[in-house]
């Protein structure tokens, strides 16, 4: 089925630095979702995206839906320590059921303090 | 408080034993869904139901079952489990109509299981 790539796979940063990572896809999104995962605990959504172009922020989360609706980032600024965790990118692909939403692999954030 | 609950947390069983995980959620969503974690391989997802007695296969599929006979219940069953199937599991659910940010999936606190 249709993947997602995901990057990067890790991050090790500084507590106050800015982080960013991508998601892109072979075929046309409608929607784009980016969620954190705690260790333990389910992901959790943090950003949803539903226009291309689209550019939404959560706090010190920013996020935005790519204009060939193929891709997306999530931009967090200011990292501080409880902001470790697998962070991924979800969506809907056009055309697709709209049960079915795709995950990719995650990046996993490090913030030394 | 809305949410999905998933039982067990944790469990240990052996090769061919059949067993049920269930979850259940009290949001009245029409969506649920089921996947697996595993590391490298992120989320992947295993079935999926849009209502009551309407489900259809995900991305990995094979060797799992479900139902879905009431809205809020949508248990995973594993006839024969396998080593492979070793995973981290979890349930999701969200509404089916499109409002603002309720289209995510909302996910349960996760099942880990080990098949010896």
């Amino acid at each position: 089925g249709q993947q997602l790539n995901q990057s990067p796979q890790s991050m090790f940063i500084q507590e106050g630095e800015d982080v960013s990572m991508n998601c892109t896809s072979s075929s046309i999104f409608n929607t784009w979702l980016w969620y954190k995962q705690d260790p333990g605990e389910g992901p959790v959504l943090l950003i949803a995206l539903y226009k291309a172009g689209e550019l939404t922020s959560n706090g010190r989360l920013t996020a935005q839906f790519g204009i060939t609706r193929k891709d997306s980032f999530l931009n967090i600024s200011a990292s501080i320590p409880s902001d470790v965790g697998i962070y991924f990118c979800a969506g809907q692909e056009y055309g697709g059921s709209q049960g079915n939403l795709i995950f990719g692999k995650g990046t996993k954030l490090s913030v030394k303090p | 408080e809305a949410q999905v609950t998933q039982n067990p947390r944790y469990l240990i069983t052996v090769t061919g034993k059949k067993l049920t995980v269930t979850c259940s959620q009290n949001m009245n969503h029409e969506y649920m869904s089921w996947y697996r974690q595993d590391p490298g391989l992120g989320l992947r997802q295993i079935y999926y139901s849009m209502n009551v007695e309407v489900t259809d296969k995900g991305d990995v599929p094979e060797g799992y079952k479900v139902s879905r006979k009431e809205k809020r219940n949508f248990p995973l069953i594993l006839e024969s489990p396998s080593p492979n199937q070793t995973s981290l599991y979890f349930c999701a659910s969200r509404p089916r109509i499109f409002t603002g940010e309720s289209y995510g999936y909302t996910f349960g606190s996760g099942t880990r299981l080990t098949v010896v």
